[in-house]
């Protein structure tokens, strides 16, 4: 089964500076989705960012980058020019991208919770 | 921009009782999900829709859960006889396309079970 680990429960960063969140999993499937999701205090979760992992090029959005190790099974998150509206919980998901039978789930990580200082 | 609509947002109901959280996709999509978030712990999937049918679902996902689909908006999930473990975070999320696998979330209704 699938797992992911995002090993940091708690990040700080100074407004206009970067940060990186990481996220490590763990599948036996070489096909799959990679997603990070940001959790406000409205708790909604609201998509930043995701990659397929059959591509080499790492995701880009805006200010929200990722660092995709398929080998290394790494996939961490860099927020550049971090704002206070950055502040929030950032959950790295996993997907299959198996279609066949039931593989449509999202697997989640613990989250890290970032805080903005200005 | 279109979203994913869940109601109520908070809802506080006594052990034993049933509860229905609503939630109403964006119109176009096909493939709905519950997911739910006890307090500091991670995000569970419940259960995933298709076709008026369930596709997937975990083992949490038992008998005292229900999903329907009861017209062409709504989505719900029921808790027959809830449990004080039961409190947590529920969202509903749903996708177009598998294609795009990306899941759109609701905000959330927070169940608390006393």
């Amino acid at each position: 089964a699938q797992t992911v680990t995002q090993s940091q429960p708690e990040m700080s960063v100074q407004e206009a500076e970067t940060v990186t969140l990481s996220c490590t999993y763990d599948t036996s499937e070489s096909d799959y989705y990679l997603f990070w999701y940001k959790q406000p205090p409205s708790r909604q979760m609201i998509l930043v960012i995701r990659q397929e992992a059959y591509k080499q090029q790492n995701a880009t959005e805006n200010r929200f980058s990722v660092n995709f190790q398929k080998a290394a099974k790494s996939f961490s998150l860099k927020i550049s020019d971090s704002q206070l509206g950055d502040a929030a919980m950032y959950f790295c998901a996993y997907r299959s991208a198996l279609d066949a039978g039931n593989n449509r789930k999202l697997i989640w990580g613990l989250g890290t919770s970032l805080a903005v200082n200005p | 921009e279109p979203e994913v609509t869940q109601t109520p947002s908070h809802q506080v109901t006594q052990m034993g009782q049933e509860v229905i959280l609503r939630c109403v996709p964006i119109s176009n999509h096909l493939y709905f999900y519950w997911y739910r978030q006890i307090l500091g712990q991670k995000v569970e999937f419940l259960v995933s829709f298709y076709n008026n049918e369930i596709s997937e679902k975990s083992e949490i996902f038992d008998d005292q859960f229900s999903v329907e689909r009861p017209d062409g908006s709504n989505f719900t999930l029921k808790i027959r006889s809830t449990k004080l473990e039961d409190s947590a975070m529920y969202f509903c999320a749903s996708t177009d396309s598998l294609a795009k696998n990306i899941q759109y979330f609701g905000a959330g209704t927070r169940l608390s079970v006393l």
